[in-house]
């Protein structure tokens, strides 16, 4: 089943423990992005991926990190997360820019 | 200005109701156009591409017009089951691949 994949679902942690958030596309899609989406603001991108080693920044990229080693994986990396970073999380994946966006579960972020 | 304006409803309307959201954006270079439906904070699941000769699915039409920088949605006959967040999508090349959402319009079906 063509999917995208995010893990975990939930997580709660504490201001400044580093933590990953991992994201897989089994499409062979080059283009992967991540997003936020909070009340009131909607969803704005955080980081994209264009190909493998080539990633860019977003609206909102500041305390975070990306890296796209394989084609298929593009983990969102926040080094010392803050409380201003809690929100839902989405990864999704789409072949062009001319193609639509597949999306992931989603992961719902709690940073104490 | 945003970059993309939804209004953002609520629209509350009756079961076999026709209702139209609208949608504009202000980067003329943008390539490709979409709606999303979201269901209370779950991914968003794409609806329709939007193409400037108009396209339709069912009870769904979807309309872009890229003189006045604006897309359309039109759901004829709503059923309780439409109720959601409609989300216009918009993406561009120029200056990367970005992907701008608008706040989306919340549509409530009544019985």
């Amino acid at each position: 089943e063509a999917q995208v994949t995010q893990n975990p679902r939930y997580l709660i942690t504490v201001t400044g423990k580093k933590l990953t958030v991992t994201c897989s596309q089994n499409m062979n899609h080059e283009y992967m992005s991540w997003y936020r989406q909070d009340p009131g603001l909607g969803l704005r991108q955080i980081y994209y991926s264009m190909n493998v080693e080539v990633t860019d920044k977003g609206d909102v990229p500041e305390g975070y990190k990306v890296s796209r080693k394989e084609k298929r994986n593009f983990p969102l990396i926040l080094e010392s997360p803050s409380p201003n970073q809690t929100s839902l999380y989405f990864c999704a994946s789409s072949l062009d820019l001319n193609s639509p966006l597949h999306f992931g579960n989603g992961t719902r972020l709690t940073v104490t | 200005r945003k970059e993309v304006e939804q209004d953002p409803g609520p629209f509350n309307v009756p079961e076999g109701a026709t209702v139209a959201f609208n949608c504009t954006y202000s980067n003329s270079a943008s390539q490709s156009f979409f709606w999303y439906r979201q269901d209370c904070r779950k991914e968003p699941k794409l609806l329709m591409s939007v193409y400037s000769s108009g396209n339709e699915d069912g009870r769904f039409t979807a309309q872009l017009n890229r003189a006045s920088q604006y897309i359309s949605l039109l759901i004829r006959d709503s059923k309780l089951s439409d109720s959601a967040t409609y989300l216009c999508v918009v993406m561009t090349g120029t200056g990367g691949f970005k992907t701008i959402f608008g706040a989306g319009t919340r549509l409530f079906v009544k019985a």
